[in-house]
């Protein structure tokens, strides 16, 4: 069965550093998302994709995130100068059409420190 | 943001037994839930979805009930297995006015099943 892929699985880092988190959605999806889950919250959105550019994004999805698709296979997450409250797990999510269910990747666990 | 809320943060049951997981929201322009399932270190996973225009949807023993003038939907599970042990969240559809939908999710419920 298709499904998501992110790597890594963990990422530690330093605070003021630059973080690139990969994803892979499945192959045939359209739409492509991030999501994060701070410890002990809930998920949360952080900004849409689709037809290669950004449809929309969150408050928290500051001048220091950006996405980009690099090439028809990938789908990555650049957080440009982590800080300590960056730390949770971010999780790629993808839909075959912006009706459709979601699915979900494994998560990458940032550590900032 | 509490536009979607479990305020159920546990449940425990028999295996065997009915599971019923309860779901409220505020916002009546919500047009899709969806219910995920998920284990420690891993992704939701995604379970069974309504649309706004239904009341039930069925896929094996997974039920999603919605009540709409009540702004309640529930995910039932019969029978519960022991590996139907995880966190479920209930996620609701928003439009964002553009191409793309976001999804909203609730705070979960851990459900335990009990051999």
């Amino acid at each position: 069965e298709p499904e998501v892929t992110q790597t890594p699985s963990h990422q530690v880092t330093q605070m003021g550093q630059e973080v690139i988190l990969r994803c892979v959605p499945i192959s045939n999806h359209l739409y492509f998302y991030w999501y994060r889950q701070i410890l002990g919250q809930k998920v949360e959105f952080l900004v849409s994709f689709y037809n290669n550019e950004i449809s929309e994004k969150s408050e928290i999805f500051d001048d220091q995130f950006s996405v980009e698709r690099p090439d028809g296979s990938n789908f990555t997450l650049k957080i440009r100068s982590t800080k300590l409250e960056d730390s949770a797990m971010y999780f790629c999510a993808s839909s075959y059409d912006r009706d459709y269910e979601q699915y979900f990747g494994p998560g990458t666990r940032l550590t900032v420190t | 943001d509490q536009q979607v809320k479990q305020n159920s943060p546990s449940l425990s049951v028999q295996e065997g037994r009915i599971s019923i997981l309860n779901c409220d929201y505020t916002n009546s322009m919500f047009d899709y839930f969806l219910w995920y399932k998920k284990y420690p270190a891993e992704g939701p996973t995604f379970l069974i979805s309504i649309s706004s225009i239904k009341d039930k949807n069925e896929d094996g023993r997974f039920t999603v009930f919605l009540n709409k003038s009540a702004k309640h939907l529930s995910l039932h599970i019969v029978p519960s297995q022991p590996g139907d042990s995880a966190v479920y969240f209930c996620a609701a559809s928003a439009p964002l006015g553009g191409a793309t939908n976001k999804l909203i999710f609730g705070t979960g419920t851990l459900l335990a099943v009990q051999p």
